[in-house]
């Protein structure tokens, strides 16, 4: 059964600290890993990692992909209160198919 | 605003009653998927449709559950007889390639 597990469950930081969010997955047919940001409401689209190596930047946001060692970080950096939500990673196990998320990781930025 | 939107925001009904959602996805979007989550979990996918055609469905959705898209535009997904293990946030999603946007939600309420 493909399996998609996110550490830590829960992180609490600093305004201006740099973190680093782990996602692992197990999977049968591996096409892409998704990461989405999770306020209040719907999970946000944030980046889509198809190959190994290759670091998809967008501001403070940035992530890679492993594909050999199975697993992905997304590093925020100078974090504000406003990056304070769940972040969820996904993986698609078949083109255009459903996503199996993990838990999520819940980030609390302080002031 | 020409995201996905769904409706009604909040649901609050009684063990044993129906409810329907709906679901508009973007419009060029030709998939449209369905899953549910609960608290302190990522969402876990119900079903897919590409077009009008339902192409899978999750070992999660019961006979109690069903969802339509006629002709391939918004969807619709019935609980039958609503169990208080029901109470989830059910969201939609589409797309026209590989990234999934969301929706906000449904949030229902088996009291």
């Amino acid at each position: 059964e493909d399996k998609v597990v996110q550490s830590p469950l829960s992180l609490v930081v600093h305004e201006g600290d740099t973190v680093t969010l782990n996602c692992s997955y197990e999977v049968t047919n591996f096409r892409s890993l998704l990461w989405y940001k999770q306020e209040k409401k719907a999970p946000t689209f944030l980046f889509m990692l198809t190959s190994s190596g290759i670091e998809k930047k967008s501001g403070r946001l940035s992530s890679i992909l492993d594909k050999k060692e199975l697993f992905s970080i997304l590093n925020i950096t100078a974090t504000q209160t406003g990056d304070s939500a769940i972040y969820l990673c996904a993986v698609e196990a078949q083109w255009g198919n459903k996503l199996v998320f993990g838990a999520g990781t819940i980030l609390r930025v302080k002031s | 605003d020409t995201g996905v939107s769904q409706d009604p925001r909040h649901k609050i009904t009684k063990r044993g009653q129906n409810v329907t959602f709906r679901c508009d996805p973007i419009s060029e979007h030709n998939r449209l998927y369905w899953y549910r989550q609960t608290l302190g979990q990522g969402p876990e996918f119900l079903t897919y449709f590409q077009n009008e055609a339902q192409l899978e469905k999750s070992r999660l959705l019961s006979d109690r559950f069903s969802a339509e898209r006629p002709k391939g535009s918004f969807s619709t997904l019935e609980i039958q007889r609503t169990e208080q293990g029901d109470s989830a946030m059910y969201l939609c999603a589409s797309s026209s390639h590989r990234e999934q946007y969301f929706g906000p939600g449904t949030r229902l309420t088996v009291t």
